[in-house]
């Protein structure tokens, strides 16, 4: 089975942080995406990648960067924390003409 | 830009109750269909999937028909459990995008009652 993995479900932090979200997958997808889902907005894409170092913006990529240093491996960074930033985070990966596999979320206030 | 439009929630429904959640879709091309599945607390789940006119995409008793003339792909269960409560996405991707870009509708969240 597929596996994506994001390190924290739960995530508090404070405004003005910066805010690393990490998400592993075990299976050599080529491409991976970092999406935000918020009640009432559905899901929303804010960046995904298709290969290693190389990334493209989604939807709403203001006040996030991203980082793809290793195939296996996709970070989200909020540069600076606000209070709008507050939502449910999911990251998926699949191959070239797959479907997307999800992680199970991780949910981020920012106090 | 394509896009995917799925009926409201919440859809309210008592155990052994048929399901039908709609969902119509505009695309330029011949987009795939998905239909994912969010259960309380965690990520989304492919549910099901057809790539083409006619496919039926199944899994756990839930259907759907890519209906190519009225652009759409609505789920449908027999007979829906309590288990079944969750939130149910369509979504559609351009399969000649190696990027596998997915558009996904709003959600319907499914109740199911005892």
């Amino acid at each position: 089975d597929v596996k994506v993995t994001q390190s924290s479900r739960y995530l508090v932090k404070r405004t003005g942080e910066k805010v690393f979200l990490e998400c592993v997958q075990d299976m050599d997808h080529e491409n991976m995406f970092w999406y935000r889902q918020d009640p009432g907005l559905g899901l929303r894409l804010i960046y995904f990648s298709y290969d290693v170092k190389m990334k493209e913006k989604g939807d709403i990529p203001e006040g996030y960067s991203v980082s793809r240093e290793k195939k296996e491996r996709f970070s989200l960074i909020l540069e600076s924390a606000s209070t709008n930033q507050t939502s449910m985070y999911l990251c998926a990966s699949s191959p070239s003409y797959q479907p997307q596999h999800f992680g199970d979320g991780t949910r981020l206030s920012i106090l | 830009g394509d896009s995917v439009t799925q009926m409201e929630g919440p859809v309210t429904l008592s155990e052994e109750a048929f399901l039908t959640i709609n969902c119509t879709y505009t695309a330029t091309g011949y987009p795939s269909l998905f239909w994912y599945v969010q259960y309380p607390g965690e990520g989304l789940q492919l549910l099901l999937k057809a790539t083409k006119a006619d496919d039926k995409g199944s899994n756990k008793g839930f259907e759907a028909t890519y209906r190519k003339e009225t652009t759409s792909f609505h789920l449908e269960k027999g007979s829906v459990q309590v288990s079944d409560s969750a939130v149910y996405f369509c979504a559609l991707t351009d399969p000649g995008e190696a990027g596998n870009m997915l558009t996904f509708g709003g959600g319907t969240r499914l109740m199911v009652k005892p």
